[in-house]
């Protein structure tokens, strides 16, 4: 069955500090993967996708994730992270045979400390 | 920037009681989704929607739930005789493409049943 796991409820860093979100999935063949953010009574917002190339994706806000394969993750990152990184962040994947939805983890909440 | 919009932000109603939850996808996108996210959960796909029908739904659409363009801008979902446990958050999302699309979604509307 297609799932992903966000491992942390929560991760706390200053700011100024390298941020990691950890998402790992579980789907049959090769995912489409994705970061969505949502702040407070927000919807999700779009972050970056990995379709297919280059493991290494930068997108939206200074935040880029790398796939990897083998370990079957797809960890969010940030080399400098700023209080208003504040939010929660969703993990989601799509099956390539189907892809009419998105499996999303359970979130993680991060915290961004002045 | 185009927006997927939602209306109402808020709704309330009573156990039994029908309800639509109105939805704008963005204009020139093809494919449409509902979500949901019950408090404290993960978010949740119900269905998804093209070319004036359902293209897949989840064993949690059931006959309770029907979706509907009636027009050319929106998208709504009804929900026959509210339960409990209907009460939620529910995204709409739109995507101009299917396979390798970002699906964008609206800032959602938080459904209480009493």
């Amino acid at each position: 069955a297609q799932s992903v796991a966000q491992p942390e409820d929560q991760v706390n860093v200053a700011e100024g500090n390298p941020l990691t979100v950890k998402c790992t999935y579980s789907v049959s063949g090769n995912p489409y993967l994705f970061w969505y953010v949502q702040y407070p009574n927000r919807g999700l917002q779009f972050l970056l996708k990995y379709i297919t190339g280059d493991n290494l994706v930068k997108g939206s806000y200074g935040f880029e994730a790398e796939f990897n394969k083998s370990q079957t993750s797809f960890h969010l990152k940030k080399p400098s992270a700023l209080v208003s990184d504040s939010a929660l962040y969703f993990c989601a994947v799509r099956d390539r045979g189907n892809f009419n939805k998105f499996y999303f983890g359970s979130g993680t909440k991060l915290n961004v400390k002045p | 920037e185009p927006e997927v919009t939602q209306t109402p932000s808020h709704q309330v109603t009573q156990m039994g009681q029908e309800v639509i939850l109105r939805c704008v996808p963005i204009s020139n996108h093809l494919y449409f989704y509902w979500y949901r996210q019950i408090l404290g959960q993960k978010v949740e796909f119900l269905v998804s929607f093209y070319n004036n029908e359902i293209s897949e739904k989840s064993e949690i659409f059931d006959d309770q739930f029907s979706v509907e363009r009636p027009d050319g801008s929106n998208f709504t979902l009804k929900i026959r005789s509210t339960k409990l446990e209907d009460s939620a958050m529910y995204f709409c999302a739109s995507s101009a493409l299917a396979a390798t699309d970002t699906q964008y979604f609206g800032p959602g509307t938080r459904l209480t049943v009493l």
